[in-house]
């Protein structure tokens, strides 16, 4: 059974902190990684993605993967309110088995 | 340019009656993923069209779940009869096969059974 896990939590920070997302995953042939944010009452939007090891950067956002250890991480610099969302991980093998966590609620406090 | 097009936003029905889900992928994607979401199992995969083929049904709940992808612009997810567990978000997503898979997901239909 190809699992995805997230703390739940909620994850408060300060605005202008950095937050921190973390997201294991069981399938070891997974190939491709993905961040989404969902607002409450809207669709997940596409973050990031992440297919090799090592770090990624896009602005703000850092996504992390290390396959070794089945772990991809999200790192959000410079935290802002309008980043307050929940976050999902997804993990799929060449675009096929899709599976997302559960995903982490953050709250960033002004 | 025009996003993953879902119809109706909301659906409010009755306990055995048959809902039709409609969605239009983004043009040019090949692969169109059926979602559900609900507080307590999340986001669930229900089955994915790659060129307008059903690779993939496994979490289709029961039987009294369907979907079709009859061309490249359209596919129907379609309860018959509805129950009120089945009521949930649904969202469709659409992605090009190769070599991202990044998906792009849909405004969500909002389904109540009553």
């Amino acid at each position: 059974q190809k699992e995805v896990e997230q703390n739940s939590g909620p994850l408060s920070v300060p605005e202008g902190a950095i937050a921190s997302l973390n997201c294991t995953y069981s399938d070891r042939g997974s190939q491709s990684f993905f961040w989404y944010r969902q607002y409450s009452g809207k669709s997940p939007e596409l973050i990031m993605s992440i297919y090799s090891n090592g770090d990624k950067e896009d602005g703000r956002f850092t996504a992390q993967l290390n396959k070794a250890s089945q772990y991809v991480s999200l790192l959000i610099r410079d935290s802002q309110p309008s980043d307050s969302a929940t976050y999902l991980c997804a993990v799929s093998i060449y675009g096929q088995n899709f599976v997302f966590g559960p995903g982490t609620r953050l709250s960033v406090l002004p | 340019d025009a996003g993953v097009i879902q119809s109706p936003r909301h659906e409010v029905t009755e306990m055995g009656q048959e809902v039709t889900l409609r969605c239009k992928p983004i043009s040019g994607h090949n692969s169109l993923f059926w979602y559900r979401q609900t507080m307590m199992r999340g986001l669930e995969l229900l089955i994915y069209f790659n060129n307008n083929v059903p690779i993939d049904d496994s979490g289709m709940p029961e039987d009294r779940f369907s979907a079709k992808m009859p061309n490249a612009s359209f596919s129907t997810l379609k309860i018959q009869p509805s129950e009120p567990r089945d009521s949930a978000v649904y969202f469709c997503a659409s992605s090009v096969t190769g070599p991202s898979y990044e998906q792009y997901f849909g405004p969500g239909t909002r389904l109540t059974v009553t």
